[in-house]
């Protein structure tokens, strides 16, 4: 079975300075791993995407991710906030049935 | 990216009354199709796996005869809530898949108030 796991539902950070949002999986399988947003009352957008090649994954609107299978990890980063990146933000991990299972969220709030 | 387009986005019903949800794929032929439901501040949960032209396939706990799925095209899977009841108000979210590739491209949502 496949499961994700979000430390901290809220994250808050100034203006210009670095986000980190933390991401560990479960999976049997070598997994499909995913990041998406989503602003309120709307759908998700997906930021980036893990799919086995490299493990440093560049996304949308200056995030990335590094996959780290020796820790379980698919942590998403940004070297500076804008307030624009005010959202909720969800990590998921798929197999190949391509059926996501997402994590319980993290919502970022950007202080000017 | 591909398109999916989820319609309506907003709807209020009565209790008792059944709501339809489309969702369409407009740019690409979309072989499988998931619904989730998302409760308020929370996660997306999965209800069920929608293959064209066969059955759905239903996630434990979620009620195949009060969430009909149906995926008639490639371009067209829809949801229907029967016999609506204010516990069944939610954020719906439908997302869709290619042939090719292991991306989930989603529908803008669909928040139903059942009243």
């Amino acid at each position: 079975a496949q499961s994700v796991t979000q430390l901290g539902s809220h994250v808050s950070v100034s203006e210009g300075a670095l986000v980190l949002l933390r991401c560990n999986y479960s999976s049997s399988v070598p997994p499909y791993l995913f990041w998406y947003v989503q602003y309120p009352n709307q759908g998700l957008q997906l930021l980036l995407k893990y799919t086995s090649a490299a493990t440093l994954v560049k996304g949308i609107n200056g995030f990335e991710a590094e996959f780290k299978k020796s820790e379980t990890s698919f942590h998403l980063t940004k070297p500076s906030a804008h307030m624009s990146d005010a959202a909720e933000y969800f990590c998921a991990v798929s197999d190949s049935s391509y059926k996501l299972i997402f994590g319980s969220g993290t919502r970022l709030l950007v202080r000017p | 990216g591909a398109v999916v387009s989820q319609h309506p986005s907003r709807v209020i019903c009565k209790s008792g009354t059944s709501v339809k949800i489309e969702c369409r794929s407009l740019d690409f032929q979309a072989t499988t199709m998931f619904w989730y439901r998302q409760f308020p501040k929370k996660s997306l949960m999965l209800m069920a796996t929608s293959n064209e032209g066969s059955k759905a396939t239903y996630e434990q706990g979620v009620e195949k005869d009060k969430f009909l799925i149906n995926h008639a095209s490639l371009t067209l899977s829809t949801l229907t809530v029967t016999s609506a009841h204010p516990e069944d108000s939610s954020f719906y979210i439908c997302s869709a898949h290619g042939q090719r590739g292991t991306e989930a491209f989603f529908g803008q949502g669909t928040r139903l108030t059942v009243v």
